[in-house]
Order: C-alpha cells, then sequence, then structure tokens
C-alpha cells in the first residue's frame, strides 16, 4: 500500500543548529515534493518545491534534497531560530495530478533558544 | 484581507444534524480543496473542483457532499453529522498557471459532532 512517513516523534534542536527532518514514501512515483509548515491553529504555508529530476533545493535557510531512489526527501533549517517552531508537512504531486497531493503527518519541530 | 477565508471557525454540532462549512477566495484560483486533519493521520482529501462545472471525490468522501457557487466559493456539508466527523477541516486553493503548485490553506473549522 502507498505509503507516506515522517518522525511521527517531535524533534527538539538547540537555537543555531540545523535541523534535518525527514519524507520517507513507499509505493509512489512522485513527480514532485512539496513541504509545507504548520502553526498551531493556522492552515499550511507552502515552503518549497522540489521536482523528480531534481536533487536539490535551496530558499535562504532551508534546503531541500529528494533521491528518488532511497524513496526520500530531507528538508534542513540551517541556523535554527525559535521562530522556526512548527510542524513541517511533506506532500507528493503525482504526473498528471492536476496539482492533487498527497500529504503526510507532518513531524513538529522544537527550536530550543 | 485574507486570501481564504472559512465560516464559521469553530462549529459544535449533534450528531444527525446537518451541516455546511463555507469557503470563499480572493485570489481568483480556479482550483480548490477540502480536506480534514486529524492527529497522527494528517490532512486527508475530501473533494477538489478544478473549476465551477467540474467536481471530483477525495480519498474520503463517504458521508461528504460539496458545492462550487462560483469560482470563489466552495462549501462542504455533511448531511448527518457523526461524531468521527469531528476534525479540523482546511479548504485550499490553487493556481495552474504557477510552476510550484502550491496550495493556500484558509485557517481551518474546527469541528465537533457531540
Amino acid at each position: 500500500s502507498q505509503k507516506i512517513e515522517q518522525n511521527s516523534e517531535a524533534l527538539n534542536i538547540q537555537e543555531g543548529k540545523t535541523a534535518t527532518l525527514t519524507c520517507n514514501y513507499t509505493n509512489y512515483s512522485p513527480a514532485y515534493l512539496q513541504w509545507y509548515r504548520q502553526d498551531p491553529g493556522r492552515g499550511p504555508v507552502f515552503l518549497l518545491l522540489i521536482r523528480e529530476n531534481e536533487k536539490e533545493k535551496r530558499k535562504e535557510r532551508l534546503k531541500v534534497t529528494f533521491d528518488t531512489t532511497l524513496k526520500q526527501s530531507l528538508f534542513h533549517i540551517t541556523a535554527s531560530q525559535p521562530a522556526d517552531s512548527a510542524t513541517y508537512l511533506c506532500a507528493l504531486g503525482l504526473r498528471g495530478g492536476y496539482q492533487k497531493v498527497t500529504f503526510g503527518t507532518g513531524t513538529k519541530l522544537q527550536v530550543i533558544p | 484581507d485574507a486570501d481564504v477565508t472559512q465560516t464559521p471557525r469553530n462549529r459544535i454540532t449533534k450528531t444527525g444534524k446537518r451541516i455546511m462549512l463555507e469557503c470563499s477566495q480572493t485570489k481568483g484560483h480556479d482550483r480548490m480543496y477540502w480536506y480534514r486533519q486529524d492527529p497522527g493521520l494528517g490532512l486527508r482529501l475530501i473533494y477538489y473542483s478544478f473549476d465551477v462545472k467540474d467536481i471530483n471525490k477525495g480519498e474520503i468522501s463517504d458521508g461528504y457532499s460539496v458545492s462550487r457557487q462560483a469560482q470563489a466559493k466552495f462549501s462542504l456539508s455533511l448531511e448527518s453529522a457523526i461524531p468521527n466527523q469531528t476534525a479540523l477541516y482546511f479548504c485550499a486553493t490553487s493556481d495552474p498557471g504557477t510552476n510550484a503548485y502550491e496550495q493556500y490553506f484558509g485557517p481551518g473549522t474546527r469541528l465537533t459532532v457531540t
């Protein structure tokens, strides 16, 4: 069966360190993968998209990698700040899916001052 | 003003009642989506619409119906609410013309069915 797995346990990290979040999937052949940020009581906010033919994408302090062989994406936040504390969701988009994506359950990140 | 709005923001209703959740957007996007979010299960797609005449079922459409009244409005109805429909509901939009396929989410409606 199809599955998208994100670490359900919260990730606690010291301010200034690099946070690394993982998204693993099985029985999917995604055309692209997105990362969203969700704060408590709010809707998710889009951060980055990476396509199947791209290995890495960067945006300011964010970096996403995509390994279609390992079926895994890594999401990095460098020089993490307390304001980065939130839940981060990955979402997989299929070819011909007309922007319809399937979301993972998310990982909660806590950056400790 | 928010680009994607949802009403109500919170609702408590009883089993068997009919309830409608409304979504409006000012982004001018053709594509709209309804999701529910449950702890440990993530966001799951209920229905999606690619334009006013196009409505499609998502992975968990049983017990729900939708109406696309205009490009800007997409409503979700629970015909006869049951307790396991207690969840956080989100509306989202997207623009087929973008390269990022990003979805824009509303603030959510917290629904409790007693």
